[in-house]
């Protein structure tokens, strides 16, 4: 069946650096990728997607990128501050099926 | 996110009792989803719904059913068959399906069986 693979499960960074997390898929069919983020105890909310027919995408200090012949995608943080800390989880959705299956997250720690 | 209502918060059974778990969303949106998160596991597909009356088991739907008789409401019921009852429950809707859009979550469900 269709499954994502996640890693690291834990980052630890010091403010000012960049964080990368890394996530694999199996499902052919998938076509859109979207990363989100969920602090402590609250729902887990968008913070950046990417389509199959776009290798990249950047919006401010958060970029994505998709290798789909490796079947590859990673979110890139640059600047890393305190309030990134949080987990989070990568995604993909398959057009045939429309469904969305999630990696097991990464939890992100940010420290001053 | 106020277009998705999930209720209760927190929600305490018996072992051996069915429970529902409510999600409405005004969003006017066709396609909802199920999925539980427990520790360490990310979030599992229970079930999900691209359009009304209809519905498909995800990757973890036994021990679990839904219907989907209103656009707006997509009630789960964790039945006794459910060997693991006790999990966050989160529900989520999307204009046109997963593969489209993305998903908006409710608040969650948190839900204890003893």
């Amino acid at each position: 069946g269709e499954n994502v693979e996640q890693h690291p499960s834990t980052l630890s960074v010091q403010e000012g650096d960049s964080a990368v997390i890394k996530c694999t898929y199996s499902d052919s069919a998938s076509n859109y990728f979207p990363w989100y983020k969920q602090e402590l105890g609250k729902r887990p909310q968008l913070i950046i997607d990417i389509r199959s027919n776009v290798g990249e995408k950047k919006d401010q200090r958060i970029a994505v990128t998709l290798n789909k012949t490796a079947k590859h995608f990673s979110l890139h943080i640059t600047e890393t501050q305190p309030e990134d800390s949080a987990v989070y989880f990568c995604a993909a959705a398959s057009w045939n099926t429309d469904k969305l299956i999630f990696g097991t997250g990464t939890r992100l720690q940010v420290f001053p | 996110d106020g277009g998705i209502t999930q209720s209760p918060k927190y929600l305490f059974r018996k072992e051996g009792q069915n429970v529902t778990l409510s999600c409405e969303q005004n969003l006017n949106h066709d396609a909802m989803y199920w999925y539980r998160q427990d520790p360490g596991q990310g979030l599992r597909l229970i079930y999900y719904s691209q359009i009304v009356n209809d519905f498909q088991k995800g990757d973890i739907a036994e021990g679990y059913s839904v219907s989907r008789e209103k656009k707006e409401s997509f009630p789960l019921t964790v039945t006794s068959a459910q060997k693991n009852p006790t999990a966050f429950y989160l529900c989520a809707s999307t204009p046109q399906g997963a593969s489209n859009s993305p998903l908006h979550f409710g608040n969650g469900t948190r839900l204890t069986v003893t």
